[in-house]
This record gives C-alpha cells, sequence and structure tokens, in this order.
C-alpha cells in the first residue's frame, strides 16, 4: 500500500536533548512538509522540501533542522533551542505535476512530549 | 496575500441535520487548487476533495457536497444527514504557484450529538 509513515507514534524528550522524528513515503512524491499543530489550534509549517538536497523554511523553523538525503525520506530534528516542542508533528508529501499537484497527503502523525 | 478563512470556530449540531461549514479565501493568483481535510480524534487528516479555480461545477459525494463560487471566494462543505462520525475539525485550504504553496485555514470544530 502507498502512504506516509511516521515515527515513533509517542515520543518523550528530556530538557536540552536533540530528538529525531522520521518521515518516509513511497507515493513518489516530489514535496515533502512538516508542520506542527498545537492543541486546539491550526497546522504551522515548520519546513518543506520540493527536491531532494534542497529544503525552505516556513514559518516556525527556528529550533527545527531537517534533511532530505532521499526522495522517499523526511527527518525531522526538534533541537534543545526549540523551548517549547511539546505539540503533535505532522508530515505530509505531495506531487507537483500530473494533474494533482498541490494535494497534500498526511502521515499518522507523532506526539512529542517534553519529561 | 493568500489567506484562508473559517470563521465558525465550533458548530454543535444534532445528529441527522444539515450543517455547512464556510470557507472563504483570497489569493491573486488565477489558477489555484482548493481543498478540505478532516482532522478526527486520532489526528490524521484525511484528504477530502480537491477543486481546481476553473471547474465552479458543485460536487456531491455521498453525505457530502462543496459549493465553489469565485464571485464571493468562497468553497463552502454541507454535511446532510449528520452522523456522530462525522465529529472532526474540518480544515479548508489553498494552494497557488502551480501547486508549490500551501495555506490552510484555522479549522473549524464540528460536534454532532446523538
Amino acid at each position: 500500500d502507498g502512504g506516509i509513515t511516521q515515527s515513533p507514534k509517542y515520543l518523550f524528550r528530556k530538557e536540552g536533548q536533540n530528538v529525531t522524528l522520521s518521515c518516509e513515503q513511497n507515493l513518489n512524491h516530489d514535496a515533502m512538509y512538516w508542520y506542527r499543530q498545537d492543541p486546539g489550534q491550526g497546522l504551522r509549517l515548520i519546513y518543506y522540501s520540493q527536491i531532494v538536497n534542497d529544503f525552505q523554511k516556513g514559518d516556525i523553523a527556528e529550533g527545527y533542522s531537517v534533511s532530505r538525503e532521499k526522495k522517499e525520506s523526511f527527518p525531522l530534528t526538534v533541537t534543545s533551542a526549540q523551548k517549547n516542542p511539546t505539540a503533535f508533528y505532522l508530515c505530509a508529501s505531495s506531487t507537483l505535476t500530473g494533474g494533482r499537484e498541490g494535494t497534500q497527503y498526511f502521515g499518522p502523525g507523532t506526539r512529542l512530549l517534553v519529561l | 496575500a493568500q489567506k484562508v478563512t473559517q470563521a465558525q470556530t465550533e458548530i454543535s449540531v444534532v445528529e441527522k441535520e444539515d450543517v455547512t461549514l464556510d470557507c472563504v479565501y483570497e489569493t491573486r493568483d488565477t489558477t489555484y487548487y482548493l481543498f478540505w481535510y478532516k482532522q478526527p480524534p486520532s489526528g490524521e487528516l484525511v484528504f477530502l476533495i480537491r477543486r481546481n479555480s476553473f471547474d465552479e461545477q458543485n460536487e456531491i459525494s455521498g453525505r457530502y457536497s462543496w459549493n465553489f463560487q469565485k464571485s464571493t471566494s468562497s468553497f463552502n462543505f454541507t454535511i446532510t444527514a449528520s452522523q456522530v462520525v462525522d465529529s472532526a475539525v474540518y480544515f479548508c485550504a489553498l494552494s497557488y504557484n502551480y501547486g508549490q504553496n500551501f495555506v490552510f485555514g484555522p479549522g473549524t470544530r464540528l460536534s454532532v450529538l446523538p
């Protein structure tokens, strides 16, 4: 089955620790995205990537880093510089051509909690 | 500026009532795409529909229907005969720049009471 997987489902971070959230897609999509959602709030864009080895900052990139070494994978690292990381993190992907451009498909999300 | 507004923060209805979720968008692009997503309590966003700016035909899918009106920059979503399983947060979204940019509305929380 084609889709987007995110792991882990729940992640606990200690103060001062960097943690990495995994996102993998087998849809052959060009673009991938990371969003943050706080309780009762909408989605805010952290980073996105439209091609391998290239990515752009979204609206709230501070305290986060990403890499895009493979088309299928777009891991997000929450660094110790992110002072309030507790949130629900959603990964998405989309194609940029072929008549379905712009449609983002989402993974199941990772809930990050600070201990 | 590209923007999506969902003025209804929360809506509560009783099962079997019809309910309409409003979406108003702003964009300078002539080619753009509009979307609705459903976010149930599990958290994953589920894609419901995509509409391009050149197709103003209304669409019906079962109990769901969508009304796209360019004249008022609106893309409203109606659920007919609502069910408890329709309870979720619904997001309207806009994609522009030939699909390369994306903006979400703030969402509308729909509660369908038995």
